[in-house]
């Protein structure tokens, strides 16, 4: 089974300021991916990664930026963060599409 | 546009009692249909996959059919136990390749109560 890790686990963030969310995987994926779940909505792709030092945009990348310095590290980076960007993160990692491992997700707020 | 429409969007049922949750789907072209199992406050958990047409699959206590004239499937949990309360995730993706897109469905929340 796959290991994805998320940190922080949860975060309160004021608004204008700067949000980094990492993800780590052990297994070696290729594949990673950032998405952001709202209440009452499904999952949603914001950035996603193929290969190291290099990121993809997803359906809704706007205000995010993402970052893939190594096989086993993808971070999510909010520079200037507003309200509407409370939500929950989730990170996921595969070996190939279309499976995918789920971190255990962030939760952040945005005040 | 919701291309993934799951129902009901929450169910209580007395453990012990089978249940079946629901979703449809307008997603083209649909590669496979995958149901996940989230936990409060945890991951998705992949359940089961389905990829052809009239395709059933069993994971012990869950069950699913897949009809993809219809863009429909159900997911069958028998004999619910405690452990099942969480939330039912319908997860369409449109192609077998890295060129593919995943599309959620809100998830049904299953509530299981001695």
């Amino acid at each position: 089974e796959a290991a994805v890790t998320q940190s922080p686990r949860s975060k309160v963030a004021v608004t204008g300021g700067k949000v980094t969310l990492s993800c780590h995987q052990t297994n070696n994926h290729d594949y990673m991916y950032w998405y952001r779940q709202d209440t009452g909505h499904g999952l949603r792709l914001i950035h996603y990664s193929y290969v190291a030092d290099s990121t993809e945009k997803g359906d809704i990348p706007d205000g995010y930026k993402a970052s893939r310095p190594s096989q086993e590290n993808f971070s999510l980076i909010l520079e200037l963060a507003s309200l509407s960007q409370t939500a929950v993160y989730f990170c996921a990692s595969s070996e190939r599409f279309p499976e995918q491992f789920f971190g255990p997700g962030t939760r952040l707020t945005v005040l | 546009k919701t291309q993934v429409e799951q129902s009901p969007q929450s169910l209580v049922v007395r453990q012990g009692e089978n249940c079946v949750l629901q979703c449809n789907y307008s997603v083209t072209p649909d590669n496979h249909l995958r149901w996940f199992k989230q936990d409060t406050g945890k991951g998705l958990v992949s359940l089961t996959v389905l990829v052809h047409e009239n395709d059933k699959t069993s994971n012990g206590r869950y069950s699913a059919t897949l009809d993809k004239d219809a863009k429909h499937s159900t997911l069958h949990i028998t004999a619910t136990l405690l452990d099942d309360t969480a939330t039912y995730i319908c997860v369409v993706g449109d192609r077998g390749s890295a060129l593919g897109r995943l599309h959620f469905g809100a998830g049904t929340q299953l509530i299981v109560i001695p």
